[in-house]
């Protein structure tokens, strides 16, 4: 059974790169979807497999997926980023999603 | 325009039950999976299990087989999630999200809005 590993945070600041990373042994061989969460918040697409953005999410969103590691890019970041981000991907033996542990990202 | 709309908070008992409503609007719940996903204070996503509204089958995480059943009730575009037996670890925020994707490699691109549970004596 897949364990999606996440770092707990990354800090950046505003107008900076953030990366996000999603680890498992061969992820790449899976579609690799992604989550944003604010506070009080419902969670929102933003990276579906691998990197194909939902309409709506602005193009500083993208994602990557190679080897062993996913990674969602966020460029040119604002405060309004800051969230919790999930990667996610679907377990077919099972038939259910797996989450990861999720990051925060901080904006210094 | 897709919308997906919960059932307001509750408070419950331990003990006690709870059922939370998913009305989907915008498209047909009998052409897309549903599944539930709680989210506990400081912790990650924990999914719970879905339901296809267009035969009724479902898969239930094994940590809640025999307190949860999800049904769907085509009639009014809605979802349900009960659960039974309630602990002061089920005090969460519970999701709807609607499945999307090629089969098995399903992600969640419509969620509700979600609906706080707290379980407290």
């Amino acid at each position: 059974s897949y364990v999606l590993t996440q770092p707990p945070s990354v800090s950046v600041a505003p107008g900076q790169t953030a990366r996000i990373t999603c680890g498992e042994n061969n992820i790449a061989s899976k579609s690799v979807h992604w989550y944003q969460q604010r506070p009080g918040q419902a969670p929102v697409l933003v990276v579906y497999d691998d990197s194909d953005r939902p309409s709506g999410i602005p193009a500083r969103f993208s994602g990557s997926n190679s080897g062993n590691t996913a990674t969602l890019t966020i460029s040119r970041v604002e405060t309004g980023d800051e969230a919790d981000y999930y990667c996610q991907v679907w377990e077919s033996g099972s038939d259910h999603p797996i989450f990861g542990g999720g990051t925060k990202l901080n904006v210094l | 325009q897709v919308q997906v709309v919960q059932s307001g908070g509750e408070v419950k008992k331990p003990g006690a039950s709870v059922k939370v409503s998913c009305k989907a609007s915008g498209y047909t719940l009998t052409s897309y999976g549903i599944s539930w996903v709680r989210r506990a204070p400081g912790q990650g996503p924990e999914w719970m299990g879905w339901i296809s509204a267009y035969n009724g089958h479902t898969n239930y995480a094994q940590k809640f087989q025999g307190r949860v059943s999800m049904t769907t009730d085509t009639s009014t575009n809605t979802a349900y999630l009960e659960l039974r037996s309630l602990r002061s670890d089920d005090t969460a925020e519970y999701f709807c999200a609607r499945h999307q994707g090629d089969y098995g490699e399903y992600y969640f691109d419509h969620w509700g809005q979600g609906t706080l549970v707290t379980v407290s004596s």
